[in-house]
């Protein structure tokens, strides 16, 4: 079944440190994954893509398809960085986007 | 020049009652989703309609009822309230199915 799995509910880091956000996948296709995030009481926005390879506010994210895994990362946390993220995956038969359980960023000063 | 918009934001209703949010996208897209956000942040899609005909339907109780008027509007609709249905409902749009997803900012809605 597919399933998007992101094991830590909440990550507290210090501003100027590195960040990973980890997220695994279970799919039986090729998948596409996503990176979402959402700020205090605002919209859920794309953040990054897999197919696109981009960088978004210092933020990256690689597929790993041994490990299953697509963790974003970023290499000095911002205290604007602060936010829900959420990691998806659209399945390619229904289009469905699955979406991971959030984790919770908080840089601190 | 709001993309997707839905309201209310907030709604605050007694058990029972019936209530509905409506939800708007200006992008021209084809497709519109429903998701649901639980207390502990878990995001589930309910609906999805595609140029208005109904294409995703989760499980979710018939007491949920979507309406889309047209490709740019899908209104949901609840009967009976229950306190369970607390939750941020959050409307989306894409261009076309499986294309990237926009949502929009939410509505809050509590049961009491």
């Amino acid at each position: 079944a597919q399933r998007v799995t992101q094991p830590e509910k909440l990550l507290s880091v210090f501003k100027g440190a590195p960040v990973e956000l980890k997220c695994n996948y279970s799919y039986s296709g090729s998948p596409e994954l996503f990176w979402y995030v959402q700020y205090s009481r605002q919209r859920l926005q794309l953040l990054l893509r897999h197919i696109s390879r981009e960088s978004i506010k210092g933020f990256t994210a690689d597929l790993n398809k041994g490990e299953t895994s697509f963790h974003l990362k970023k290499p000095f946390a911002q205290e604007e960085d602060s936010a829900m993220y959420y990691c998806a995956l659209k399945d390619s038969g229904t289009y469905k986007y699955i979406f991971g359980t959030g984790t919770r960023l908080k840089v601190l000063a | 020049d709001t993309a997707v918009s839905q309201t209310p934001k907030y709604l605050v209703t007694q058990m029972g009652n019936d209530k509905s949010i409506k939800c708007e996208q200006n992008l021209g897209h084809d497709t519109m989703y429903w998701y649901k956000q639980d207390s502990k942040k878990f995001l589930k899609i309910m609906f999805s309609y595609n140029n208005k005909e109904l294409i995703i339907n989760e499980t979710v109780p018939n007491r949920f009822s979507p309406k889309s008027p047209d490709k740019a509007h899908l209104n949901l609709h609840i009967n009976s309230l229950e306190l369970g249905d607390s939750a941020v409902y959050f409307c989306a749009s894409s261009q076309y199915i499986g294309n990237t997803i926009y949502f929009g900012e939410g509505s809050w809605l509590t049961v009491v």
